[in-house]
Parts: C-alpha cells; sequence; structure tokens
C-alpha cells in the first residue's frame, strides 16, 4: 500500500503557473505509476497526466498536453506536476492516484485545490 | 472512449436494492471500475476488471457486465451508501475515461 499526498495548491491568476506535489508515505514509491486527475467542484472526474515508475515515459490528456509537465524524483519519494499558461478552466481539485498495475486506482490522495481567478 | 450514466440520480429506500448502468462508447472488455464519493472526500475504489470486489468493500456491492454494458448493484442499501458512484474504463490506460456520476440518495 501506499499514502498519496498533495501539495501545492492555492490562487493564482490566469495565465500563472504553480507546480503540485505529490509525497508518498512508503520507500517503494519508485514502485508505483502515479496519474493526475482532477475534479471541478460538484463535477465529474478528468485523467491529466501518466508517469511511469522511472519516470522516462510520461502522457498527457489533450486539455493540458503543451502546458503541463509531470516529473518524479523517486530519492525524494515526490511527483511532480508543473502547471503553466493556467485559465479559469484549470480550477479544481487535484488529485495524485496510484494502483497495482490492473489499471483501476487503489490509492488516491486527499486532493488539492487549485484556483484560477484574477 | 466516451462513458455514460444512468440514472443521473437515484433515490432508494434503506434496504431496497439500488442498480446503476455504465454504458461504454466501444468495447472495453471487463476494464472496468467503480468508485463511490462521498462529500469532501476522494473516490474510494469498490470494484475492479467489472466485477471484483476490492478489498474491504462489502459484499452487497457486486459488479457485472463486459464489452459496453455494466451495472452496478447495491443489494440492501445502507444510509453509509449515500454518495457519488462514478464508472472508469482503463481499456485505453493511462488515458483513462470516467462517467459523469450517479448520485444515490437515501
Amino acid at each position: 500500500q501506499v499514502q498519496l499526498v498533495e501539495s501545492g495548491g492555492g490562487l493564482v491568476k490566469p495565465g500563472g503557473s504553480l507546480r503540485l506535489s505529490c509525497g508518498a508515505s512508503r520507500s517503494r514509491f519508485g514502485d508505483y505509476y502515479i496519474s493526475w486527475i482532477r475534479q471541478v467542484p460538484g463535477k465529474g472526474l478528468e485523467w491529466l497526466a501518466f508517469i511511469t515508475t522511472d519516470g522516462a515515459t510520461t502522457h498527457y490528456s489533450d486539455s493540458v498536453k503543451g502546458r503541463f509537465t509531470v516529473s518524479r524524483d523517486n530519492a525524494r519519494n515526490t511527483v511532480f506536476l508543473q502547471m503553466d499558461s493556467l485559465t479559469v478552466g484549470d480550477t479544481a481539485i487535484y488529485y495524485c492516484t496510484s494502483g497495482e498495475g490492473d489499471g483501476s486506482i487503489d490509492y488516491w490522495g486527499r486532493g488539492t485545490l487549485v484556483t484560477v481567478s484574477s | 472512449i466516451v462513458m455514460t450514466q444512468s440514472p443521473v440520480t437515484l433515490s432508494v429506500s434503506p434496504g431496497e436494492r439500488a442498480s446503476l448502468s455504465c454504458r461504454a462508447s466501444q468495447r472495453v472488455d471487463t476494464n472496468l471500475a467503480w468508485y463511490q464519493q462521498k462529500p469532501g472526500q476522494a473516490p474510494r475504489l469498490l470494484i475492479y476488471a467489472a466485477s471484483t470486489r476490492a478489498p474491504g468493500i462489502p459484499g452487497r456491492f457486486s459488479g457485472s457486465g463486459s464489452g459496453t454494458d455494466f451495472t452496478l448493484t447495491i443489494s440492501s442499501l445502507q444510509a453509509e451508501d449515500a454518495g457519488i458512484y462514478y464508472c472508469h474504463q482503463y481499456k485505453d490506460w493511462p488515458r483513462e475515461t470516467f462517467g459523469q456520476g450517479t448520485k444515490v440518495e437515501i
């Protein structure tokens, strides 16, 4: 099992940047792929980005490709989501997630709220 | 792959059976999961591989289906089962998609 904790959310102006972090509780953090999923408050879930266990491969949804970058530092048990060129539409709760390998999401962080507003 | 859930809202009395539907726009085989979300909380995995209960999930939750049509059944609804339920396809993993959710009211 792994416990995930997001941080770095907050209020940012349109066009601004923010970097989210996802920390993990266990030493085998490097065994887990990580996906970022967001949820507009009161709305549904949207997959955004994925990074493999070694950080060598990443994937992005069309809605964030070219604006968001996911990376990881396994020595620090941390995954990052660099978010640039933010718009009001990026306002959401951002979750860090992982699983045991079949594709379903076994582990969710508690989420961090990102608000993009002038 | 677009996931469509029905109904949008389901009102059920305690002890009654609840059936939630999820339809995929393309075949996802059994690469389908169900999650429960309560206010202020992250979603929780209930069912994976269309019909396998996740560890610690009560037996009243069951999943069925394959291909494009899936059902989550709660056999005898309890007060604590109120929440929003999402289906999730991971056939296209990691480019997974979710249904819009069904709100279960007790």
